[in-house]
């Protein structure tokens, strides 16, 4: 098992771009997360998903919008790049209801550099 | 909604001493207390968790306490090790939960392990 892969590993965005941060996990997990993580602010819920068609908002959900068309894949795309969306990107997946809910497993991030 | 203070934001211990860190939290219905190591460069770990039914755990090195009725949790580490310099963040939920309500983190310590 992969669990969960993300991609790109680093990007460089200009002020204005768009770009999707690619999410897949092979886990059969139905819910899956994008958090962002800036330093010394731990991570912060952009938005969240408890299954295929099913998206919701989280903490800091402006600038990003997602998708979720299949269990496997949760895309998360920023319109009109900003430098507050510097930042360090993870994609977690975790199955609920499980016998015992046992938290989240993160993909390795993707940075992202707005100039 | 629940919010985690952890405490410090950075810990430098001799290799072979003992570190603790700390964090508390505020929602008295959350139940579900996991701790991440996050190495540089990756997503964050699971590497313990407890539970509201359970005061303590230990995993070879590692240990969590919890205290419910002052609301807070602490990991210990013995006999620390080069590998053990990391960023730790704690977090809590409701072991219910998922989706927006899964786990909220704390802002993380950064664990430096000095030979």
């Amino acid at each position: 098992n992969a669990g969960v892969t993300q991609t790109p590993k680093f990007r460089i965005l200009k002020i204005g771009q768009s770009m999707t941060l690619q999410c897949t996990q092979d886990m059969n997990h139905n819910y899956m997360y994008w958090y962002r993580q800036d330093p010394g602010m731990g991570l912060k819920l952009i938005y969240y998903s408890v299954g295929a068609g099913i998206t919701d908002k989280g903490e800091v959900p402006n600038g990003y919008n997602v998708s979720r068309s299949t269990t496997e894949d949760f895309p998360l795309r920023l319109e009109l790049a900003a430098p507050s969306q510097t930042s360090v990107y993870f994609c977690a997946s975790s199955y609920y209801p499980g016998p015992i809910w046992s938290g989240y497993t993160f993909g390795s991030g993707t940075r992202l550099t707005v100039v | 909604g629940e919010n985690v203070e952890q405490h410090p934001s950075t810990l430098s211990v001799q290799e072979g001493d003992s570190a603790v860190i700390k964090c508390t939290y505020s929602d008295s219905a959350s139940n579900y207390f996991p701790w991440y190591k996050q190495e540089l460069g990756k997503g964050p770990q699971l590497i313990i968790d407890i539970r509201s039914n359970v005061g303590e755990k230990k995993d070879q090195r590692i240990a969590v306490t919890l205290n419910k009725t002052a609301k807070h949790f602490s990991l210990h580490i013995t006999e620390t090790q080069p590998e053990d310099s990391a960023v730790y963040f704690c977090a809590a939920s409701l072991e219910s939960g998922g989706g927006a309500d899964g786990l909220t983190f704390g802002k993380g310590t950064h664990l430096i392990i000095q030979p």
